[in-house]
C-alpha cells in the first residue's frame, strides 16, 4: 500500500473550516484514498472516500488533486465535536482481507 | 451501515488470567472481520483478519488467538495475560468498498 504524510497536529477556530492535508506522492492508480476519525476512546469513524474526483458527504468534503498525489479532507464548519486524530489511509477498493494501516494521523484541536 | 457490538467497555485482570472478547456485527453477512490493539496514543496494529467462519490469519506473532464461529461473530482470547496484553481493543467489519465500521473497543488493562 502506498504510505501516506499527515502533519502532527493542527488547530481550528470553532465555525471555521478546517482543511487536513495528506501526501500521498506513491499512490497507485487503483488505490483510493480513505479518512477516518478517531474521538478520544472511541473506535475510529470512516468519513468519506475517493478515486480521483472531488466527493462530498454530510460529514466532509474529499479534495483530490489532478495528480492524485495528494489530497484536503474539509470539515465546512467545525464543531468542538470534531477535535480527533484524522487518519488518511490508501488502499485498494474491493473484497479480500483489506486490512487499513492506521498510521499515527493528525490530531485535530478545534478551539472555541 | 453495519453496526459492531464489542463488550464489555473496561476489563481489568490480573497476569496469568484467561482473556475473551467478543464481537458481533449486525447489518450485512459474510463480512470480513478484524481484531485491532491500539497503544496509548499510538495507530492501530492489526492482529487478526478472518474472511469467513473458522477463517483466521494472525498478522503479528503473539500471546493472542482468535476464532470465529459463527459468520457475524468474531472472537479474541488468550489462556493466559502478559502485562504487555494491556491495551485498546477493537473489532471492525469491511463491506465490498472496503470501508471498515468499528465497535466501541474494549480496554484492556493487565495487572
Amino acid at each position: 500500500d502506498a504510505k501516506t504524510t499527515q502533519p502532527t497536529s493542527m488547530d481550528c477556530a470553532e465555525g471555521r473550516a478546517a482543511n487536513l492535508p495528506c501526501n500521498h506522492s506513491t499512490i497507485s492508480g487503483n488505490e483510493y484514498v480513505y479518512w477516518y476519525r478517531q474521538i478520544h476512546s472511541q473506535g475510529p469513524q470512516y468519513i468519506i472516500h475517493g478515486l480521483k474526483n472531488n466527493e462530498t458527504n454530510e460529514m466532509a468534503s474529499l479534495i483530490i488533486t489532478e495528480d492524485r498525489k495528494s489530497s484536503t479532507l474539509i470539515l465546512p464548519h467545525a464543531t468542538l465535536r470534531d477535535t480527533a486524530v484524522y487518519y488518511c489511509i490508501v488502499r485498494q477498493e474491493g473484497m479480500g482481507a483489506n486490512n487499513l494501516f492506521f498510521g499515527t494521523g493528525t490530531r485535530l484541536t478545534v478551539i472555541p | 451501515s453495519q453496526t459492531i457490538h464489542q463488550w464489555p467497555a473496561t476489563l481489568v485482570q490480573p497476569v496469568g488470567s484467561p482473556l475473551s472478547l467478543e464481537c458481533t456485527v449486525e447489518g450485512t453477512s459474510n463480512p470480513n472481520l478484524y481484531w485491532y490493539r491500539q497503544a496509548a496514543g499510538r495507530g492501530l496494529q492489526l492482529l487478526f483478519y478472518s474472511v469467513g467462519i473458522g477463517q483466521i490469519s494472525s498478522e503479528v506473532p503473539q500471546n493472542l488467538s482468535a476464532s470465529r464461529p459463527q459468520d457475524r461473530q468474531f472472537i479474541l482470547s488468550s489462556k493466559k495475560l502478559l502485562l504487555s496484553d494491556s491495551g485498546f481493543y477493537l473489532c471492525a467489519s469491511s463491506n465490498y468498498q472496503n470501508i471498515q465500521y468499528f465497535g466501541a473497543g474494549t480496554r484492556l488493562s493487565v495487572l
